[in-house]
């Protein structure tokens, strides 16, 4: 039982480049998340799956996409990438009773 | 939606020393609150969490937290701090419906020898 991977788990970018953070949970959780920390400012909801086949957006998704491939699997891409997103990226999946349960996170550079 | 505050954004301690990190939470109602903490490098944890019953809470490590109702706060505390409990910690509580979390900016806490 590996709770929530992250892959990869740093990554370098140019401007106007893009990725995809994947991110894959088997403790067959039904919602799953996807969070920026940036210092001073806690943790921020990008985009959040309730279930297989629903995403919505959270406070701060302007510049991201999301994509619930899956009840395990839920990707985050960035199509044009901008040094504003230079981050920390968590993904996290509902353990019950609004409980959390994270991953290890990206550290994303945006130059 | 409810939204939390923590308004000790760095605090310095002394092994040994007492801790009390302050939450306060928007509004009243019912209310559940978290506190999850992230040592240096790691990813967030669960310390602990309130959801009815008793207010004082008991979680992992010696952490403990108070719910007040009349405060509106759910301050986290440990009577005797380690140099291992150096860490980023955050209160949290659910808003908006979806299990969502909307977390606080966070107290990073350095315990030194």
């Amino acid at each position: 039982n590996a709770g929530v991977t992250q892959t990869p788990k740093f990554q370098v970018l140019k401007t106007g480049q893009s990725m995809t953070l994947q991110c894959a949970q088997d403790m067959n959780h039904n919602s799953m998340y996807w969070y920026r920390q940036d210092p001073g400012m806690g943790l921020r909801l990008i985009y959040y799956s309730a279930s297989e086949g629903t995403t919505d957006k959270g406070e701060v998704p302007n510049g991201y996409n999301v994509s619930r491939l899956n009840k395990r699997e839920f990707s985050l891409r960035l199509e044009s990438a901008a040094p504003s997103q230079t981050s920390v990226y968590f993904c996290a999946s509902h353990r019950g009773e609004s409980t959390q349960y994270f991953g290890p996170g990206t550290r994303l550079t945006v130059l | 939606a409810q939204s939390v505050s923590q308004h000790n954004h760095h605090v310095i301690l002394s092994e040994a020393a007492s801790l009390e990190l302050g939450c306060n939470y928007s509004y009243g109602g019912t209310v559940n609150l978290f506190w999850y903490v992230q040592y240096p490098g790691q990813h967030l944890q669960l310390l602990l969490k309130y959801f009815s019953g008793d207010p004082l809470v008991k979680g992992i490590k010696g952490f403990e937290a108070e719910f007040i109702k009349s405060k509106f706060s759910f301050n986290l505390r440990k009577p005797s701090v380690q140099w291992s409990d150096t860490a980023e910690y955050f209160c949290a509580v659910p808003s908006g419906g979806g299990n969502k979390l909307t977390f606080g900016t966070g107290t990073q806490l350095k315990v030194e020898l």
